[in-house]
């Protein structure tokens, strides 16, 4: 199975920031990694797929980038409403499709 | 509007059943591959299941082969996930999520159901 590892676990933020998370695959996953963002106490929404599309209705404040084993997630300017914690997910080699840990944002 | 809603939740002794439903509307079912997907605090997010449009294709995470079987009936506009032979460690909660992209990323999920496996 291919292993989806993320850095780092959490972040202190501030309204306002840019932030950076990464994701990292056990073996080469081409473009088809999706990002998404969870809220707490909702389900999780797609925010990024294949690498860097932005899904339907997402801010372009979020962008992703990357390919291969490597892959980024940005927020160029950090909303109180972006707070959440965000997964990663590779869908190049299934079954099975496998996540990451995920990244928390957290206020400073 | 794309509506995903999972019933069929709760508490369940080790070894027995469980069926989940997911009842889909705002699109048109039979065009879109289903999953389901579990969460809890420790494992985090893990895909379960999917299945193909027709029904024709389904997979498994390994963890749950032979004991879980995912269905969807698309007169219905419903999938659902029998779950046999419950163990502790399937306590969590099951989202219903549909496939964006053929073979790909969820576009749509759920609220969640949650399971919880204890005598």
């Amino acid at each position: 199975d291919i292993v989806m590892t993320q850095s780092p676990t959490s972040m202190s933020i501030s309204v306002g920031d840019r932030v950076t998370m990464n994701c990292k695959a056990s073996q080469n996953v081409g473009s088809n990694v999706d990002w998404y963002q969870q809220k707490t106490g909702q389900s999780p929404k797609l925010l990024i797929y294949k690498a860097s599309n932005r899904y339907t209705g997402v801010p372009d404040r979020f962008t992703g980038s990357g390919s291969g084993t490597d892959f980024t997630f940005t927020i160029s300017n950090m909303q109180a409403e972006d707070l959440a914690v965000y997964y990663c997910m590779q869908s190049n080699s299934y079954p099975p499709w496998t996540f990451g840990g995920g990244t928390k944002l957290e206020l400073k | 509007e794309v509506q995903l809603v999972e019933s069929g939740g709760g508490l369940v002794q080790p070894g027995r059943s469980l069926k989940l439903s997911c009842a889909a509307s705002g699109f048109t079912f039979s065009n879109y591959g289903m999953a389901w997907v579990r969460q809890t605090p420790t494992k985090g997010l893990e895909w379960v299941a999917s299945i193909s449009t027709g029904g024709g294709n389904t997979y498994y995470r390994d963890s749950v082969k032979g004991r879980f079987t995912i269905s969807r009936d698309n007169a219905k506009n419903t999938q659902y996930l029998q779950m046999d032979s419950l163990r502790s460690e399937d306590t969590a909660t099951y989202y219903c999520a549909r496939h964006g992209g053929y073979g790909g990323y969820l576009d749509y999920w759920g609220q969640g159901v949650m399971v919880t496996v204890s005598s």
